[in-house]
């Protein structure tokens, strides 16, 4: 079956501009997360979805990140006034729940931003 | 301060000649641990998960094993399609389905 795909796969933008990051799950998969890598680095987690709400944020940076799921499967992760410091590979993951052996995350192919 | 380890850093092995590889972790309370296997340009792999002290898992060439303080996941004969980075994870009873993240293996096998 299909995996999780992540649009766009590559996005330049320039210091200050406003971006959007979109994430189709596994189709069934109740969680959704949201991780940000950089080079060299393992994943960082930014923000976790249980159905339409955001069971944990704590993870994003500060407020100019933003993530929606509002209809329980697409989500999009939003940056106003990108800065250089955002330019990394934004993964998204998805599990069949958040329980013992659901729990499995499945990661799409990411999107690299890169801010100028 | 929930924190996990990996080394090496980099692994350079020729084809055949076997190896582990580490994953230190230091929890409140570790729930699962998960191996990822990632190849340039693209997401994370799932390799394996394992619960509980003692477990062990395979998969082809690789095994992976938990202790109460680390993990070890077994190169046994490698090939060079086995060159990646390995990456190993931990999930926290009471924090949900959050991933914490090594800084990953850098593997290469040569012929």
């Amino acid at each position: 079956g299909a995996g999780v795909s992540q649009t766009p796969s590559n996005k330049v933008t320039e210091k200050g501009k406003y971006v959007e990051l979109r994430c189709d799950p596994i189709s069934g998969h109740t969680a959704l997360y949201w991780y940000r890598q950089s080079l060299g680095q393992g994943p960082e987690f930014l923000i976790y979805f249980q159905g339409t709400g955001a069971a944990d944020d704590s993870g994003l940076p500060n407020d100019r990140f933003f993530a929606v799921r509002p209809e329980g499967s697409v989500s999009t992760l939003k940056i106003q006034r990108t800065e250089r410091g955002d330019s990394a590979v934004y993964l998204c993951a998805s599990s069949l729940g958040s329980g013992p052996s659901t729990d499995t995350q499945y990661f799409g192919p990411g999107t690299r931003l890169t801010v100028l | 301060e929930d924190q996990v380890t990996q080394s090496p850093e980099a692994l350079r092995l020729q084809e055949g000649e076997s190896s582990s590889l580490n994953c230190s972790y230091t929890v409140s309370g570790l729930r699962g641990l998960f191996w990822y296997r990632q190849d340039p340009g693209k997401g994370p792999e799932f390799l394996f998960t394992l619960y509980s002290a003692g477990e062990e898992k395979e998969k082809e060439r690789l095994k992976a094993t938990l202790t109460k303080k680390e993990s070890f996941l077994h190169i046994t004969a490698p090939k060079p399609e086995d060159s990646a980075t390995y990456l190993c994870a931990v999930q926290i009873h009471n924090q949900g389905g959050k991933l914490i993240f090594g800084q990953g293996t850098e593997l290469s096998v040569k012929p």
